[in-house]
């Protein structure tokens, strides 16, 4: 069975950091794509970043781009998100979800349960 | 960025009513589209891939058609079950992006 496990989501002030961990069981993990999308309090999904099997190429969306940082450790089966310079708009709920063979352009399969980062003094 | 609209934002329908969403890409996506619902509190499911398959596990009364930029996702004989937010995906390029979501209600 598929399980994604996210954590690491908190309170945090404005111009603080966190760093969310997703960990992945009940499939190959390296040989699938992962991705992580947002859900903000009432509102809707919003894609943010994603990340090759490998870990060699990483893609984000233009409101976290050189804030947020995607990376893998397909030894330990996770993937991550560093948030740096958190805002009060990246207050939301964070999903990772995983993708397919073929990159991060895909459909996504199984979704985590998601972890809420609140932004706020 | 490719744009989704979707629509409606809401409808209320009866059990055993068959409602149709659709969803507008602003650039021709081919069949790069997906259908996800969202119950209250939980994460997003997968029902449609690529357009018009069923994704494993998914009543066959959800369907979806379409190519290019102009896609449709249907309920069949609606279920009390189905009360949940839609929403549709595109993965034809990045940004991945979904249209704002189709509030789903039962009358």
């Amino acid at each position: 069975e598929v399980q994604l496990l996210e954590s690491g989501g908190d309170l945090e002030q404005p111009g603080g950091s966190l760093r969310l961990s997703c960990a992945a069981s009940g499939f190959t993990f390296s040989g699938y794509a992962m991705t992580w999308v947002r859900q903000a309090p009432g509102k809707g999904l919003e894609w943010v970043s994603a990340i090759t099997q490998s870990g060699n190429a990483t893609y984000y969306a233009d409101s976290v781009k050189g804030r947020f940082s995607i990376s893998r450790d397909n030894s330990k089966n996770t993937v991550y998100l560093l948030m740096n310079n958190l805002r009060a708009d990246d207050t939301a709920v964070y999903y990772c979800a995983k993708g397919s063979l073929w990159g991060p352009k895909s459909p996504l399969d199984y979704w985590g349960q998601g972890t809420l980062v609140t932004v706020s003094s | 960025d490719i744009q989704m609209t979707q629509s409606p934002s809401s409808l209320s329908a009866s059990v055993g009513d068959r409602v149709t969403i659709t969803c507008q890409a602003s650039h021709d996506i081919s069949k790069s589209l997906n259908w996800y619902q969202q119950k209250p509190g939980k994460a997003p499911n997968l029902l449609i891939y690529d357009a018009s398959s069923l994704q494993t596990g998914v009543p066959s009364r959800f369907s979806g058609s379409g190519s290019g930029t102009e896609f449709t996702f249907a309920i069949n004989n609606l279920q009390p079950e189905d009360i949940a937010t839609y929403y549709c995906q595109q993965y034809d390029d990045l940004p991945i992006t979904f249209g704002q979501g189709t509030r789903l209600e039962i009358k």
